[in-house]
């Protein structure tokens, strides 16, 4: 059974830090996302890699970069933390970059608050 | 461009009562459709999902969707839901040019 690990439920964090939300997943999958979760928007996709060292910008990706240093590690990282990027962050993975041929693996998620 | 609406973001069911969770989506060419399924505190998993054939299809757990071409429309229904079915479920949709696009969820209470 594919397992995506967020390594944090909960992140409270100070305005203007530099955080990182790490993922790993242990199917070797080719393919990881980062998404944010809020109430009455749904799921928004920030950036994904469908590599090593490779990584595409989604449809939010301001205030936001990643890093794919290994298949099974996708980190999202906040250069300087704003209170707007207070969140719930999920991480997914999927065999094949093609949506319909292979469904997205979440993880738990990660709750940050930035105050 | 495709997109994807739900019209309830959330829907009140008493136990053992059906359930209908809409959807309905735009595109301008063929789509796939999805339906993720989030528990309290747990990441999303695939409920099911329509590629191509039957139009009606079946999740393990009594769920059923129908894709409806002339109504762009995929809508979710259970005939008797249960304490174990509230979750917030996402519809989505793809097409051969890889992206997923989720709705915006619909919240499912059951009441006692």
């Amino acid at each position: 059974d594919v397992k995506v690990t967020q390594s944090s439920r909960y992140l409270v964090k100070r305005t203007g830090e530099k955080v990182f939300l790490e993922c790993v997943q242990d199917m070797d999958h080719e393919n990881m996302f980062w998404y944010r979760q809020d109430p009455g928007l749904g799921l928004r996709l920030i950036y994904f890699s469908y590599d090593v060292k490779m990584k595409e910008k989604g449809d939010i990706p301001e205030g936001y970069s990643v890093s794919r240093e290994k298949k099974e590690r996708f980190s999202l990282i906040l250069e300087s933390a704003s209170t707007n990027q207070t969140s719930m962050y999920l991480c997914a993975s999927s065999l094949d970059h093609r949506a319909y041929n292979s469904p997205l693996h979440f993880g738990n998620g990660t709750r940050l608050t930035v105050t | 461009a495709q997109s994807v609406t739900q019209l309830d973001s959330q829907v009140p069911v008493f136990e053992e009562a059906p359930v209908e969770l809409r959807c309905n989506y735009s595109s301008s060419v063929s789509v796939y459709l999805f339906w993720y399924v989030q528990y309290p505190n747990q990441g999303l998993q695939l409920l099911l999902k329509y590629l191509s054939g039957s139009t009606l299809v079946e999740s393990i757990n009594g769920f059923e969707a129908e894709f409806n071409k002339s109504q762009t429309s995929f809508h979710l229904r259970k005939p008797s839901v249960h304490i174990s079915d509230t979750a917030e479920y996402f519809c989505a949709v793809s097409n051969r040019d890889d992206k997923i696009i989720f709705g915006k969820g619909t919240r499912l209470h059951i009441l006692p």
